[in-house]
């Protein structure tokens, strides 16, 4: 069955300290893996995707297929960076449907 | 460009009614998704469809119908509400290829 979990709910942090949102999936085959953002009163929205391997805002993730994870990370954390994080897998081919983690609720603290 | 819009953004109400949940999109894309958000369980695919006259179940699509009638429009339809069913409710489209999936702004539902 396909799952994706975020063992944390909450994760709270300092200014300038190093971020690491955390993220293990199972899936019978390649997926393709997504890390979304919802910012306060803003819609959920792509922050970056596996496959285009390139860094948003600072953040990267690494898809470790023999942990079957796709850590997220930041070396320096910024006020900004408080959102709601999800991570996210869908299949490469088909209907492209999403399946979403429990999320990470992010907290930059000052 | 409006992207993906939702219609309404709120509404409450009483055990046992209907209500009509519209999405409208103007990307011209081929696959729409209706997803519910719930405290400590991400977002979960209700319907979904791949095409104008096309719909298909989700992971939780009981009590919940859907309309793909136009392929701008994906309607999610409630025929008798549940307490069960108060949830924030979201839209999503993208182009069919493996790409990001472009979401609404929500409908927050409360159902008494």
């Amino acid at each position: 069955a396909q799952r994706v979990t975020q063992p944390e709910k909450l994760l709270s942090v300092f200014k300038g300290a190093p971020v690491e949102l955390k993220c293990n999936y199972s899936y019978s085959g390649s997926p393709e893996l997504f890390w979304y953002v919802q910012y306060s009163r803003q819609r959920l929205q792509l922050l970056l995707r596996h496959i285009s391997r390139e860094s948003i805002k600072g953040f990267t993730a690494d898809l470790n297929k023999g942990e079957t994870s796709f850590h997220l990370k930041k070396p320096f954390a910024q006020e900004e960076d408080s959102a709601m994080y999800y991570c996210a897998l869908s299949e490469i081919q088909g209907a492209q449907k999403l399946v979403f983690g429990q999320g990470t609720r992010l907290t930059i603290n000052p | 460009n409006a992207g993906v819009t939702q219609t309404p953004k709120f509404r409450v109400l009483k055990t046992g009614q209907s209500m009509t949940l519209l999405c409208a999109q103007d990307m011209n894309h081929e696959y729409m998704y209706w997803y519910r958000q719930d405290p400590g369980m991400g977002l979960r695919l209700i319907h979904y469809s791949v095409g104008e006259g096309t719909t298909a179940k989700g992971e939780v699509p009981d009590g919940y119908n859907v309309s793909r009638l136009k392929k701008q429009n994906f309607l999610l339809g409630l025929e008798s509400a549940a307490p069960s069913q108060t949830s924030v409710y979201f839209c999503a489209s993208t182009s069919g290829t493996p790409t990001e999936q472009y979401f609404g702004p929500g409908t927050r539902l409360t159902v008494t």
